[in-house]
């Protein structure tokens, strides 16, 4: 139980492009979803909080512009990153808010030629 | 401070030694503390759930949750090669897992053969 996935799990995109990932909660339904980031060898980084059918609440410093994030249902989160650059490229990582705690998708590589 | 200290190894080990992972934590109102195991380029797999003090033994896991003292600990009996990951400890409040966790920064291990 408790298993969470994400779509792709790796994308390569030219810059100017937008790309969405989509994180799906698959035995469980989510009020709430998280989207993190990771760069190498680093810890996550929360960069917003996604709850089913309200507006997401992003971190400081995270521009909601550009990383628009959209709960539409309680199994399904999305996030699209608008316009990429090469700074985007990062290990992108959604987690479910289930019974006890988060659980977490296997993660989407980001690369932004 | 950072609210969640933990330090980032590296940590080697041979197999079959008894690994201890630890962490501190600065929130005395952190009710609830997490282990996540992470492999490279893929997503935390959470290892262990504890709430308020105590320990909680999952197999060759153990995680220990001391309160008075704000220390959070991960025993690892019997290590394998397989075990060899980031480990990362998170805490949050009380109340539903929809609360944001904080992660300490992972402790890479190398479990050898």
């Amino acid at each position: 139980g408790a298993v969470v996935s994400q779509h792709p799990s790796r994308v390569i995109c030219k810059s100017g492009t937008s790309v969405k990932i989509e994180c799906r909660s698959l035995d469980f339904q989510a009020t709430t979803m998280f989207w993190y980031r990771q760069f190498p060898k680093k810890s996550l980084m929360l960069m917003a909080t996604s709850n089913e059918g309200s507006k997401a609440t992003y971190e400081q410093g995270v521009e909601k512009d550009k990383f628009l994030i959209n709960h539409a249902s309680l199994t399904l989160s999305t996030l699209t990153v608008t316009s990429a650059h090469p700074e985007d490229s990062s290990f992108y990582i959604c987690s479910a808010g289930g019974i006890d705690t988060q659980y977490f998708g296997p993660g989407t590589r980001l690369t932004v030629l | 401070q950072k609210e969640v200290e933990q330090d980032p190894g590296p940590l080697s080990v041979p197999e079959g030694a008894i690994v201890s992972l630890n962490c501190t934590y600065s929130n005395s109102a952190f009710q609830y503390f997490m282990w996540y195991r992470q492999y490279s380029r893929k997503g935390p797999e959470l290892l262990m759930y504890t709430y308020s003090s105590g320990n909680k033994e999952d197999g060759r896991f153990t995680a220990q949750v001391d309160k008075s003292s704000k220390y959070i600990s991960l025993f690892i009996r019997d290590s394998q090669p397989s075990d060899s990951a980031t480990y990362l400890c998170a805490t949050r409040l009380s109340g539903g897992s929809n609360y944001k966790l904080t992660f300490g920064k992972g402790t890479l291990l190398t479990v050898n053969p």
